[in-house]
Parts: C-alpha cells; sequence; structure tokens
C-alpha cells in the first residue's frame, strides 16, 4: 500500500526548461494538493483538485499548471522553469469533510539553476 | 503575512525535559491540525482539534485549542530523540483552505 506517491524524487533543471512533476494515490481520495516548501515559509497552497475534473487556484499558483488526469493521478507543470521556483514540492490528498486532515508524499526537490 | 505563527521557530532540549510550541492567530479556524515531519519525508498528521478549549493527548503529547480558536500550544512531557523533527500547525477556514504555520523544528539530545 504506497499512500501517496511522487516522482521524481530529485531534479534540477536550467532556467526556462519545462518539466512534470507526477503524483498518484491508491488511497481512493477525492481531493489533491500540491503544496512548495520553503525554509522558514512553512507549506504553501499552489493548486488544489477537490475532485476529478476539477482544479483551483490555491495561494502561489503563478508559473504553475496542473492536471487531475483521473481520481489517482495529479500532475503539476512548469512551463518554464525560473530559479524562484527552487523548492521541495508536495502532493498530498484528503477526504472530503475533514480538509486539514491531508497525507502527504514524500517530496521532489527541485533546484533551478 | 503568516496567518499562522509558531514559536519558538527553533527548540533544542536534553532528553527528558518538557516543552511547549505555540501557533498563533489573529484569525479564527474552524479546526487546527498539528503535524510532524521529519528530513526528507512529507508531513504526518498527528491530531486535529476543532472545539474550543479542546485538550487531546496523544501518549506523551498534549494539544489545546485556544478558547476563541485562534491559537494552538503542543507540549511534549519527558522528551526523547524520536521526538525530534519539525512540527506544523495548520488551520482550516472551510473547504480547501488550509494554512500552514511556518514550523518548529525540535531537537531532543540525547
Amino acid at each position: 500500500n504506497a499512500g501517496v506517491t511522487q516522482t521524481p524524487k530529485f531534479q534540477v533543471l536550467k532556467t526556462g526548461q519545462s518539466m512534470t512533476l507526477q503524483c498518484a494515490q491508491d488511497m481512493n481520495h477525492n481531493s489533491m494538493y500540491w503544496y512548495r516548501q520553503d525554509p522558514g515559509m512553512g507549506l504553501r497552497l499552489i493548486y488544489y483538485s477537490a475532485s476529478e475534473g476539477t482544479t483551483d487556484k490555491g495561494e502561489v499558483p503563478n508559473g504553475y499548471n496542473v492536471s487531475r488526469l483521473n481520481k489517482r493521478e495529479f500532475s503539476l507543470r512548469l512551463e518554464s522553469a525560473a530559479p524562484s521556483q527552487t523548492s521541495v514540492y508536495f502532493c498530498a490528498t484528503g477526504v472530503r469533510g475533514a480538509p486539514g486532515e491531508l497525507f502527504f508524499g514524500e517530496g521532489s526537490r527541485l533546484t533551478v539553476l | 503575512t503568516q496567518l499562522l505563527e509558531q514559536s519558538p521557530q527553533f527548540l533544542s532540549i536534553q532528553e527528558g525535559e518538557n516543552l511547549t510550541v505555540y501557533c498563533n492567530s489573529s484569525s479564527v479556524f474552524s479546526s487546527l491540525q498539528w503535524y510532524r515531519q521529519e528530513p526528507g519525508e512529507g508531513p504526518v498528521l498527528l491530531v486535529t482539534v476543532v472545539t474550543g478549549g479542546e485538550v487531546k493527548k496523544l501518549k506523551r503529547l498534549t494539544f489545546q485549542f485556544g478558547d476563541a480558536r485562534k491559537d494552538s500550544s503542543l507540549h511534549i512531557t519527558a522528551a526523547q530523540p524520536g521526538d525530534t523533527g519539525l512540527y506544523l500547525c495548520a488551520g482550516g477556514r472551510g473547504a480547501q483552505k488550509l494554512v500552514f504555520g511556518q514550523g518548529t523544528r525540535l531537537t531532543i539530545n540525547p
């Protein structure tokens, strides 16, 4: 039972390159989230998906796009990476009706040079 | 502007000591969660508090939600090295609107 799986775990990009972070869950949860974590900033919500077929912006959506491919998968795309997007990215899932009770993946560490 | 302020940001104590970590805000939250995160891993949910004044205990950890639902505290009794980690509070303000504090990095020295 893997829970929430993120790939890749590490990635180094040059400024302007694009990439997609993948997230898959086997918990049968409706809600999925993408957060970024920076030192001293806590976790900040980038995008979320309340259910299959819907996505909404969070606190820091600029420079990112998302796709909720199906109930299991939620991807985060950086079209033109910038050094300010260097961060650790976490995918999380949650149960409708319990918005604060999230289950996180292990994270993807992205460095943009 | 951080909606949830945690203090202290860093805490290093000896095994066996007691400690309290605080999570404060000027906003009212419908619920508040505490998570623990270890290096290289994602946060793991410890507890949810919902009612003002609520106290929950998880072994040596005691969580309290303020009467006005604007603040919370985490008290650890007789800290152990296994308690080392980053402790995050998070406040819910309705569906999909969860905000996190910046975290308290706790180190318990043997």
